[in-house]
């Protein structure tokens, strides 16, 4: 298996710019995470869904960032505009998520630069 | 609200050992750990679920203590490769679905 796979892997965009981030999970992993880690705030869940479906998005800061899982193989984040103070590394995660709790498999990460 | 996890920071000497500590406000279904390398992403390394379990990946192990909210991580006779940062994950029930919320992470140095 591949593992998660996310790209790019490095983005650096001028502010004001939309920036699309994106997601592959694992084949039959029906769950998937979105988190953003900063020195400052450490690993921040953002959003995630079940089974495609949006379930808790109370971790996305503001009406800037949207996320969508289109189907089971492919999501994405997408923030417009972006501001130098998004500027972190995105991991995508996913997850089986049954009657047995799973641990995540982490994707590489996409280290955002806004300047 | 985040779990605490402490120390912060640790330096060890190979084949020495390690405890890191987890610890949460919330009633918890389960506790996940994690270690990540520098530049890398964070990898899984075992899961407790409610019920005073143990488990063990290499000779690293952990515990839960569902009572106290807590839960630790043991690093015996370290090595080398055990370097990086350990981060917990807590998940306060089944209804949250699988959502974790991590710790601010112990940084550990093992030098030869």
């Amino acid at each position: 298996d591949a593992g998660v796979i996310q790209s790019p892997r490095h983005e650096v965009t001028e502010m004001g710019q939309e920036v699309t981030l994106r997601c592959k999970p694992i084949s039959g992993h029906n769950s998937l995470f979105w988190y953003r880690q900063t020195m400052m705030r450490g690993l921040e869940l953002l959003i995630y869904f079940n089974n495609n479906v949006p379930i808790d998005d109370s971790g996305m800061p503001e009406d800037r960032f949207s996320a969508k899982m289109p189907n089971a193989s492919f999501s994405t984040l997408k923030i417009q505009p972006s501001e130098p103070r998004d500027s972190a590394v995105y991991f995508c995660a996913s997850s089986q998520n049954d009657q047995g709790a799973r641990g995540y498999t982490f994707g590489s990460g996409t280290r955002l630069t806004v300047v | 609200q985040q779990p605490v996890q402490s120390p912060q920071a640790v330096i060890l000497r190979e084949g020495e050992d390690a405890v890191i500590n987890c610890s949460s406000s919330k009633a918890l279904y389960s506790v996940h750990w994690y270690r990540q390398k520098h530049g890398e992403a964070p990898v899984f390394l075992m899961i407790l679920l409610k019920g005073g379990e143990q488990k063990g990946h290499e000779k690293i192990s952990a515990s839960f203590n569902e009572k106290k909210q807590q839960s630790s991580l043991y690093l015996t006779a370290s090595q080398l490769s055990y370097s990086g940062t350990y981060f917990c994950g807590t998940e306060s029930g089944r209804a949250a679905g699988n959502k974790l919320t991590f710790g601010g992470g112990t940084r550990v140095l093992v030098k030869p």
